[in-house]
């Protein structure tokens, strides 16, 4: 079966400091793997994907993140982050048609 | 192109009243989701579609029926609503990888009160 683990429930950040949310898997066979954000009241909306290729994927709003397939992690990470980043943030495990495994989530607070 | 739609936006049930909860979306995709999300606890997967007149259940399916007969639309029934299906319910699409990776578009989302 496949699993998800975001081990930080809350992170706080300094604006303009550096980011990292991390994100172990399980799975089987070859990952997909997502990053989502969501911020309050909405839906989620799609960060970043990984499913073969570069191990380092860029998404929008200045994120990236790296897929360690000895680690099991796909780590999301953003070099300076903007008040506006402030969210929750979801990683993903998906099996390639469409059926996804979601971790708990790490909600993002930024400091002025 | 509106993407996923649902409808209503928010609901208020008494214990035991049913209700169906809409989900739309125009991107001809083949598959569609119902999830629902609870403070700490990510988010649960209730029923999903592969294709219209095919549906099956996910990890938290009782208390819950969907149907598919269209590739459109995947509304999501409450039978009998108990306190415990207090929540808020989204529905997601997406199209199967076919040099893609199945990425799941969502809708904005429906939060139920059950009193």
């Amino acid at each position: 079966a496949q699993s998800v683990t975001q081990p930080d429930i809350h992170i706080t950040v300094s604006e303009g400091a550096s980011l990292e949310l991390r994100c172990n898997y399980s799975y089987g066979a070859t990952p997909y793997l997502f990053w989502y954000v969501q911020s309050p009241g909405q839906g989620l909306q799609l960060l970043l994907k990984y499913f073969s290729g570069d191990t380092l994927v860029q998404g929008i709003k200045g994120f990236e993140a790296e897929f360690k397939r000895s680690q099991s992690s796909f780590n999301l990470r953003k070099p300076s982050v903007h008040w506006s980043d402030a969210a929750e943030y979801f990683c993903a495990v998906g099996d390639g048609a469409g059926k996804s495994t979601f971790g708990d989530g790490t909600t993002l607070t930024v400091k002025p | 192109n509106a993407g996923v739609t649902q409808t209503p936006k928010f609901q208020v049930l008494k214990t035991g009243q049913s209700m169906t909860l809409q989900c739309a979306q125009d991107m001809n995709h083949e598959y569609m989701s119902w999830y629902r999300q609870d403070p700490g606890m990510g988010l649960r997967l209730i029923h999903y579609s592969v294709g219209a007149g095919i549906t099956d259940q996910g990890e938290v399916p009782n208390g819950y029926n969907v149907s598919r007969s269209t590739t459109e639309d995947f509304p999501l029934r409450l039978l009998s609503a108990a306190p415990s299906q207090t929540s808020v319910y989204f529905c997601a699409s997406s199209y199967s990888a076919s040099g893609g990776a199945g990425e799941q578009f969502f809708g904005p989302g429906t939060r139920l009160t059950v009193l």
